[in-house]
């Protein structure tokens, strides 16, 4: 079963806009972390932002934020102020406590437009 | 200089030959991981390590081999390259711990197998 499921494929905002990119996971076990990755045309994995399951508050970096519904088992990924370098595929994955790789969801395209 | 590096960047080879992908990683963390990215996808683990005497596999180790010649060191082999093993591979690290860990990535190498 799929683990996290990303159901936007691509997306378009304009610059100095936010953006809310879609991450929901499945998972049973009570422990485990979520984290957004973001992967540039050059092809790197970029490290953006993580959410424990225990957090009791959203979690933020800088331009970036976590919305973490946990009973709604989603944690989206809200970039404000778009910027040109944002453009980028981005990916949202779990790590469950019991378990040690990340599982990834698909990804995310965003296009930030001038 | 990169925290955690990969080489070579590229690699061209062909069909049934040995090649051996290394990562190198100065963050002094114990755990090291490689993954693999096929085109539109997320990624998925093929091996990890949490120190030099623990190797195991991922979910897709078929294949493939590895290596941990220190704790600085993870290398990645294919016995016997073969096409669909085009694609582009991922080192990552991280530090021990609860399910929050971060695990940090490499630049990853471009394999192309002819």
């Amino acid at each position: 079963a799929q683990k996290i499921t990303q159901t936007q494929p691509g997306m378009f905002v304009q610059e100095k806009e936010a953006v809310t990119l879609d991450c929901t996971y499945d998972t049973s076990d009570p422990s485990y972390g979520l984290f957004w990755y973001k992967q540039p045309s050059s092809g790197e994995m970029i490290f953006l932002i993580y959410q424990g399951s225990y957090d009791q508050q959203n979690a933020t970096e800088g331009r970036y934020s976590l919305n973490f519904q946990k009973a709604r088992k989603s944690a989206n990924l809200v970039i404000s102020a778009s910027q040109l370098g944002d453009s980028a595929m981005y990916f949202c994955a779990m790590r469950e406590a019991n378990d040690y790789k990340l599982s990834f969801g698909a990804g995310t395209t965003v296009t930030v437009r001038a | 200089d990169a925290d955690v590096t990969q080489t070579p960047r590229n690699r061209i080879t062909k069909t049934g030959k040995r090649i051996m992908l290394e990562c190198s990683q100065t963050k002094g963390h114990d755990r090291m991981y490689w993954y693999r990215q096929d085109p539109g996808l997320g990624l998925q683990l093929i091996y990890y390590s949490f120190d030099v005497k623990d190797i195991n596999k991922g979910e897709i180790s078929d294949g493939y081999s590895v290596s941990r010649q220190a704790q600085a060191k993870f290398s990645l082999s294919l016995e016997s390259a073969i096409p669909n093993q085009t694609a582009l591979y991922f080192c990552a690290t991280s530090e021990a711990g609860p399910e929050g860990e971060t695990q940090y990535f490499g630049p990853g190498t471009r394999l192309l197998v002819l």
